[in-house]
């Protein structure tokens, strides 16, 4: 069964440095998500894309953040200079279709990366 | 604000028990509700509500959506040990989802 790929599983880094997370969404998907989900807090939406654009975002998704697809496959978040309050959960989803009310809008998440700033 | 509220936070049954989550919602644009497991990391798929009064079923699972009184339901029947998880409810509006804080479910042998 097709799944959504996220790498690493696990990132430690250091405050006020960049990191990026990694996605390989399903393949024939066309709309792209991230949401982090702080230790015992609910999941939060970052941000959508589609078309190599950023079709919406959270007040989360400030200028420290930014998504890229740099290739066919690959769907990125970068943090520019991480914070301690960026230690979260962060998944990435992906659907086919955003048409209301279909299994093709059904969004499927990665296992995820846990995101650790020291 | 858009909001999702489940009940109870957190629940622990016997195995062979039924259980019913609740998740009540206030969301501009509504589009549809979905139900989600998580175990260890991704909450994998289980049930999406578009209509209401419509039961979904699968196997020993079924949910239910009431769209005046903005709120579903999650039932599992017959519980089993791997049913423990964090089960989550969240709600599309235009794009994103908006998630419910989640009901954690312990099932004891």
């Amino acid at each position: 069964e097709p799944e959504v790929t996220q790498t690493p599983s696990h990132q430690v880094t250091q405050m006020g440095q960049e990191v990026i997370l990694r996605c390989v969404p399903i393949s024939n998907h066309l709309y792209f998500y991230w949401y982090r989900q702080i230790l015992g807090q609910k999941v939060e939406f970052l941000v959508s894309f589609y078309n190599n654009e950023i079709s919406e975002k959270s007040e989360i998704f400030d200028d420290q953040f930014s998504v890229e697809r740099p290739d066919g496959s690959n769907f990125t978040l970068k943090i520019r200079s991480t914070k301690l309050e960026d230690s979260a959960m962060y998944f990435c989803a992906s659907t086919l279709s955003r048409e209301a009310g279909v299994s093709k809008n059904i969004q499927y998440f990665g296992a995820g990366t846990r995101l650790s700033v020291l | 604000e858009d909001k999702v509220v489940q009940s109870p936070l957190s629940l622990v049954v016997h195995e062979g028990d039924t259980v019913t989550l609740n998740c009540s919602y206030e969301v501009t644009n509504f589009r549809s509700l979905l139900w989600y497991k998580q175990e260890k990391k991704a909450p994998t798929f289980l049930f999406m509500l578009t209509s209401s009064g419509i039961e979904k079923k699968s196997g020993r699972l079924s949910s239910i959506l009431d769209k005046k009184e903005l709120f579903s339901i999650l039932n599992i029947t017959a519980t089993q040990t791997g049913d423990s998880a964090i089960y989550l409810c969240a709600v599309q509006g235009a794009q994103k989802l908006v998630f419910g804080q989640g009901t954690r479910l312990t099932i004891n042998p």
